[in-house]
């Protein structure tokens, strides 16, 4: 059985950093692209990054470009973001997603449960 | 970026109603599109993929048609279980980007 434990979220100042994770089991991890989906309170989703097999090759949304960090390691089959100089608006549950198939697509048919993010003074 | 423009916002069926939802999107994305539903509180569930194939497991009442620009979601026949939150999510270009997304109640 697929499943992905985000882990790592919590209340983090302005302009501090943070770093969540994602354990995943039940499937060959080095198999997949894998991402982060975030959605704030009460909000729609949206995509925050992607990142290949290896991890050579990343993929960041417009507001997270330059300050969030997506990697994996693949012998410890876990997905990371490493968020610096957080702002109140990436206040969200962040969720990590896996296709439903071995090549980058937007079909997440695996989902965590989410670990949320409060970024507060 | 590719923009998407998903409608309505939010609409409320009949027991039995079919229903459907448009998304729009700024440039061909070649089907590259997935359809989720969210309940409350619960993580995005994958319905349809590749803008028309049924993912495993939802149920057939669930469709998804369309091609490069304007794609739909439909649901023959609303169950009470059917309410939620649906988002389209182009899979064609990064950086990936959701529908606004469409808030459907029971009537």
């Amino acid at each position: 059985e697929v499943q992905l434990v985000e882990s790592g979220g919590g209340l983090v100042q302005p302009g501090r950093s943070m770093k969540l994770s994602c354990a995943a089991s039940g499937f060959t991890f080095s198999d997949y692209y894998m991402a982060w989906v975030r959605q704030a309170p009460k909000k729609g989703l949206e995509w925050v990054a992607s990142i290949s097999y290896e991890g050579s090759s990343t993929y960041y949304g417009d507001s997270v470009k330059g300050r969030f960090t997506i990697s994996r390691d693949n012998a410890k089959s876990t997905l990371y973001l490493q968020m610096n100089s957080l702002r109140s608006e990436d206040t969200a549950t962040y969720y990590c997603a896996r296709p439903s198939v071995y090549y980058p697509a937007g079909w997440f048919a695996y989902w965590g449960q989410g670990t949320l993010v409060t970024v507060s003074s | 970026d590719i923009q998407m423009t998903q409608s309505p916002p939010s609409l409320s069926a009949s027991l039995g109603e079919t229903v459907s939802i448009e998304c729009r999107a700024s440039e061909d994305i070649y089907s590259n599109l997935a359809w989720y539903q969210q309940k409350s509180g619960k993580s995005p569930q994958l319905l349809i993929y590749y803008a028309s194939s049924l993912q495993d497991g939802v149920p057939s009442r669930f469709s998804g048609s369309g091609s490069g620009t304007q794609y739909s979601l439909k649901i023959s026949g609303m169950q009470p279980e059917d309410e939620g939150v649906y988002y389209c999510l182009q899979g064609s270009k990064y950086p990936y980007t959701f529908g606004a997304g469409t808030k459907l109640e029971l009537k």
